[in-house]
């Protein structure tokens, strides 16, 4: 049974570049979230998706967006990189009418130059 | 506005201890409620869920109980090893799915 994957594992940017960072879900999940980890702080709520939409979003500026495919896998794109979006990016996946449990993948990691 | 805070920020301790991490939050009206393990620089394990209508939930030498009307959770760890060495969230999730963290809790199981 395949966990959550995320890809790439590393990243490197400059300052206004623009970055895609990939999803895909535990087999049989629907809904994938994405939280931005800064060092020494706990996961950040970036936003959700379920049957490819948006269903909710944290306290993030738009240059966050996502998209979720027919395939429940998912990619988060953030344009205008700064330097405080250096992070560990995680994407956490679960079954929508089920306990809701939520499983992460390893994450990727942005740093921003 | 959900907050959550870990108590202690870290902790040291011997092999073979016994040890409780606590967890408290600020809005009781959560759905669930799970306990993660993160190793330096990877991913979130999930260790236990417990769901709002549950006292408590067991895996191994795990133990993670859950006071909702007080905004309180711990999780007790028995026997502790160095393998334990790792940083400990908690997160209270509520109806729409979405978890909110503290900051955790960092264990150091000394051999």
């Amino acid at each position: 049974d395949a966990g959550v994957t995320q890809s790439p594992t590393h990243l490197i940017k400059t300052r206004g570049q623009q970055v895609t960072l990939r999803c895909s879900p535990k087999s049989g999940h629907d809904t994938v979230s994405w939280y931005q980890q800064a060092l020494g702080q706990g996961p950040q709520f970036i936003f959700q998706y379920y049957e490819e939409e948006e269903r909710q979003r944290g306290n993030f500026p738009d240059r966050f967006s996502g998209h979720q495919f027919p395939n429940y896998s998912s990619e988060l794109n953030v344009n205008a990189l700064l330097l405080g979006d250096s992070a560990l990016y995680l994407c956490a996946s679960s079954l929508v009418g089920s306990n809701y449990e939520q499983f992460f993948g390893p994450g990727t990691r942005l740093t921003v130059l | 506005k959900q907050e959550v805070t870990q108590i202690p920020a870290a902790l040291s301790v011997p092999e073979g201890e016994n040890l409780v991490l606590n967890c408290s939050f600020t809005d009781s009206a959560i759905y669930n409620l799970q306990w993660f393990r993160q190793d330096p620089g990877k991913g979130l394990t999930s260790l236990l869920l417990i769901q709002s209508s549950q006292r408590e939930q067991t895996s191994g030498r795990l133990n993670a109980s859950l006071d909702k009307s007080s905004g309180r959770s711990t999780l007790y760890i028995a026997a502790s090893q160095p393998g334990d060495s790792a940083t400990y969230l908690c997160a209270p999730g509520g109806a729409t799915n979405k978890l909110i963290f503290g900051t955790g809790t960092l264990l150091a199981v000394q051999p």
